[in-house]
């Protein structure tokens, strides 16, 4: 079974700490992802990478940054949390086409 | 307009009754079509792929209709299991899997 592991299930940070999610997965995907779900928006794409080192902005970006040192592991950065960042953040990954995605639990931050 | 549009709900249904939903996504040259089922607190897992011919998965049928943009999903016999929220998903030809666009859910729940 394909396994995509979130450091955390529940966070709850302070406006303007640095926050780390991390996500890890065992199938050797290439792809992976960081969304973030808000009721009635939906999964909305924050960053992607396709390879270890490589990274594409998604649909939004600002105020998170990644970092995928190893393939195998990819982080969300909140550089300075503020409370409209509080929301479920979900990890996934893939393997190049069909593009099934396989996700983590989700973590759920609450910045206050 | 929302690339990929599915209708909220919620769906409150009986036990036993047949159910559908649709999904209609803007994107002529969108190629590979999913369904997901995410229960609550918990993250969306792949129920299952749509193709053009349609296709049947035990109690769950897919559909693709092109010439009007919409995919369908259809429940028969419904189990109070069932309950959860379906994402669709779409992805264009030959796009990369930065491009998995998830629709917004549709809220089922089976009532005894």
């Amino acid at each position: 079974d394909v396994k995509v592991t979130q450091s955390s299930r529940y966070l709850v940070k302070r406006t303007g700490e640095k926050v780390f999610l991390e996500c890890v997965q065992d199938m050797d995907h290439e792809n992976m992802f960081w969304y973030r779900q808000d009721p009635g928006l939906g999964l909305r794409l924050i960053y992607f990478s396709y390879d270890v080192k490589m990274k594409e902005k998604g649909d939004i970006p600002e105020g998170y940054s990644v970092s995928r040192e190893k393939k195998e592991r990819f982080s969300l950065i909140l550089e300075s949390a503020s409370t409209n960042q509080t929301s479920m953040y979900l990890c996934a990954s893939s393997s190049p086409g069909p593009f099934e995605a396989f996700f983590g639990q989700g973590t759920r931050l609450t910045v206050v | 307009r929302k690339e990929v549009e599915q209708d909220p709900g919620p769906f409150n249904v009986p036990e036993g009754a047949t159910v559908a939903f649709n999904c209609t996504y803007s994107n002529s040259a969108s190629q590979s079509f999913f369904w997901y089922r995410q229960d609550c607190r918990k993250e969306p897992k792949l129920l299952m792929s749509v193709y053009s011919s349609g296709n049947e998965d035990g109690r769950f049928t897919a559909q693709l209709n092109r010439a009007s943009q919409y995919i369908s999903l259809l429940i028969r016999d419904s189990k109070l299991s069932d309950s959860a929220t379906y994402l669709c998903v779409v992805t264009p030809e030959g796009g990369s899997a930065r491009q998995l666009t998830f629709g917004s859910g549709t809220q089922l729940t089976v009532l005894p």
